[in-house]
């Protein structure tokens, strides 16, 4: 898997848009963008994933820059259910047999 | 929640104890995957299956086994508890999801060995 990088921490306002940023400059061609979070210490959850263009779901939006170096998940607004761990990665090629790295992702705080 | 259960959700054991903790799927996925988690670290795969009785080493398999007799049930073991294997163990299947493979996790074990 590509390495990912991710701001540790952010804070976001209870209704507003959370937008998380990750770098992911050694991303290969067949590599997707995953992203996942974990609230407290239950099990991660997945959000959403893409490959180059942009996604979105009933969760989240997942903006990939042309270049596939970076991208942004957006929470479109924020509550405080959605406070927890946000994780980007970067690898998986569809075969079934991928492994996910998880790094340390960033802890989302929304704030009342 | 892909249908996913683990138990125990909860053990303290010994050094030198044998453990087993079974991960059990009740959608026929054919991938599996046992991962832990330390503070520090993120999630790391320890094992991972593609089939019955089909299984390969992850990135910290040392001290652990694994065995998956049928398609629902995937088995980690740790063969003689250390204090080192106190973590968080999480199982995770892989699915298809709006045409595309990722990974769902079930709730995870807290294992302590004192």
């Amino acid at each position: 898997d590509a390495k990912t990088t991710q701001p540790p921490s952010m804070d976001c306002a209870e209704g507003r848009a959370a937008n998380l940023p990750c770098n992911h400059s050694t991303i290969s061609g067949n590599e997707y963008v995953y992203w996942y979070r974990q609230i407290h210490s239950q099990g991660p959850q997945y959000i959403i994933h893409g490959l180059k263009n942009n996604e979105t779901n009933e969760m989240a939006s997942l903006i990939i820059t042309e270049d596939r170096k970076s991208s942004t998940l957006i929470l479109p607004h924020a509550t405080l259910r959605d406070t927890a761990v946000y994780y980007c990665i970067a690898g998986g090629s569809g075969a079934g047999s991928y492994q996910l790295t998880f790094g340390k992702g960033t802890k989302l705080s929304v704030i009342p | 929640d892909a249908g996913i259960t683990q138990s125990p959700r909860h053990k303290v054991t010994e050094t030198g104890t044998p453990v087993t903790l079974r991960c059990h799927q009740t959608e026929n996925h054919r991938y599996m995957y046992w991962y832990r988690q330390d503070p520090g670290h993120g999630l790391r795969l320890i094992h991972y299956s593609y089939g019955v009785k089909d299984t390969d080493k992850g990135e910290v398999s040392d001290g652990y086994s694994v065995s998956r007799s049928k398609t629902e049930d995937f088995l980690l073991t740790l063969e003689s508890a250390t204090s080192s294997q106190t973590s968080v163990y999480f199982c995770a299947i892989s699915a298809w999801t709006s045409a595309k493979e990722t990974q769902y996790f079930g709730p995870g074990t807290r294992l302590l060995v004192l």
